[in-house]
């Protein structure tokens, strides 16, 4: 069955430290990784997308890594503020399909 | 550009009544999306459309239809509801290709009692 896991469910950070969530996946034929900012009561924003030959992709001060052999990806935040508290959403799409499959999401808090 | 516009945002039902969810975009997209969240799940296709007067069932369909009339509105309706669908669902957008990134409405909070 393909499945998006990620991890840590929550995180909670010092303002200005670096964090890094995870997301592992088991979606076959893999088509594109992307990550999603969701905050509070707004709907998901995309961050960056990672296709199968993409190894890092920055985004300011987000940067994405994918490991399309462990089936891995990460999402590095750098010099954190406090507008990051959100959740971060995991996406993988199946290649030749309509599938997109969503994680459950890592709850950032962001502490001054 | 308002972008993807969800109304209502809050919703309270009781079971067994119905109600629409109504989604605009202002972008021209060809795709529309309905989606549920909840707590400790990933969002859940409910049901989709990739272009005006077509409709296609998503993951979780059952107890929801759908109509697409015109091509910026996307309509979610519940005929008959039931507590399981107290939830948050999200309208979402999109060009056509499988590299084209989804634009989200800010949800509508819907509970069933």
């Amino acid at each position: 069955k393909n499945q998006v896991e990620q991890s840590p469910q929550s995180l909670i950070i010092l303002e200005g430290k670096n964090c890094t969530l995870q997301c592992n996946y088991t979606v076959s034929p893999f088509s594109n990784l992307r990550w999603y900012k969701q905050d509070t009561g707004r709907g998901p924003v995309s961050l960056t997308i990672m296709t199968f030959s993409e190894n890092t992709k920055s985004n300011g001060r987000y940067t994405a890594t994918l490991d399309a052999d462990t089936k891995q990806s990460s999402l590095h935040i750098t010099a954190s503020q406090l507008s990051d508290s959100a959740s971060y959403i995991c996406v993988v799409s199946e290649s030749g399909g309509f599938k997109t499959i969503f994680g459950a999401g890592t709850r950032l808090f962001v502490k001054a | 550009n308002a972008g993807v516009t969800q109304t209502p945002k809050f919703r309270v039902l009781k079971t067994g009544q119905s109600m629409t969810l109504l989604c605009a975009q202002d972008m021209n997209h060809e795709y529309m999306y309905w989606y549920r969240q909840d707590p400790g799940m990933g969002l859940r296709l409910i049901h989709y459309s990739v272009g005006e007067g077509t409709t296609a069932k998503g993951e979780v369909p059952d107890g929801y239809n759908v109509s697409r009339l015109k091509k910026q509105n996307f309509l979610l309706g519940l005929e008959s509801a039931a507590p399981s669908q107290t939830s948050v669902y999200f309208c979402a957008s999109s060009k056509p290709g499988q590299e084209s990134p989804l634009h989200f409405g800010n949800g509508t909070r819907l509970t069933v009692t």
